[in-house]
């Protein structure tokens, strides 16, 4: 089946640095990529949409200057949480629609903990 | 409006038992798809089975098939023969026309020996 990477799969920081999620589909191309976030014992919840050459698309109540979201490649999509606090601790995860196919695909998630 | 709902958050099953679990959803989309994924305590998730909304068969794989009732807009999940590795969070998930993913809140499953 396909494959989506999430690097790194977990992270810790320190309050007020910035940190980058990267999303890679392995092996197919991806237009879109999804954000999602989960927090312990809840479901996923969606934080944007990531379209490759555009502006992506956040959900109500997420703010766009603290997510950053980039979709540089048909295979990347790159999530930066800038000034992170320790409320922004969760796992993360990320999907890729196969363009081919439209089948989306779910990454292996990445837990951030802001100390 | 909530599109998925999963009642229980918790079950239990014994080893080698059968186990529902529930989910229920609401669209008007005459075409979506359902999904079921499990989480293990590593995070990752881990696709089961999807049914498609013109499917009329009810969909199978291996040990997973799920009752799909669609005048009841249900999607149970049937797990036969439940193993000790079942043990984990099962998440129902809907997936509308604009192929957005809507998650349940998601059920703990614990496989007793």
């Amino acid at each position: 089946g396909a494959v989506v990477s999430q690097h790194p799969s977990w992270v810790i920081c320190k309050s007020g640095t910035s940190v980058k999620i990267e999303c890679r589909s392995l092996d197919f191309q991806a237009t879109t990529m999804f954000w999602y976030r989960q927090f312990p014992k809840q479901s996923l919840m969606l934080m944007a949409t990531s379209n490759e050459g555009s502006k992506a698309t956040y959900e109500q109540g997420v703010e766009k200057d603290k997510f950053l979201i980039n979709h540089a490649s048909l295979t990347l999509s790159t999530l930066t949480v800038t000034s992170a606090h320790p409320e922004d601790s969760s796992f993360y995860i990320c999907s890729a629609r196969d363009v081919l196919i439209y089948e989306q695909y779910f990454g292996p998630g990445t837990r951030l903990t802001v100390t | 409006a909530q599109k998925i709902t999963q009642t229980q958050p918790g079950m239990f099953v014994q080893e080698k038992e059968a186990v529902t679990l529930d989910c229920t959803y609401d669209t008007s989309d005459p075409s979506y798809g359902l999904f079921w994924y499990k989480q293990p305590s590593s995070g990752e998730m881990i696709f089961l089975i999807y049914q498609g909304s013109y499917d009329q068969q009810n969909a199978t794989e291996g040990r997973y098939s799920l009752n799909f009732q669609k005048a009841r807009k249900s999607a149970n999940l049937v797990i036969s023969a439940s193993q000790l590795g079942d043990s984990a969070m099962y998440f129902c998930a809907m997936r509308d026309t604009g192929n957005q993913f809507y998650f349940g809140t998601g059920t703990s499953l614990t496989v007793i020996p």
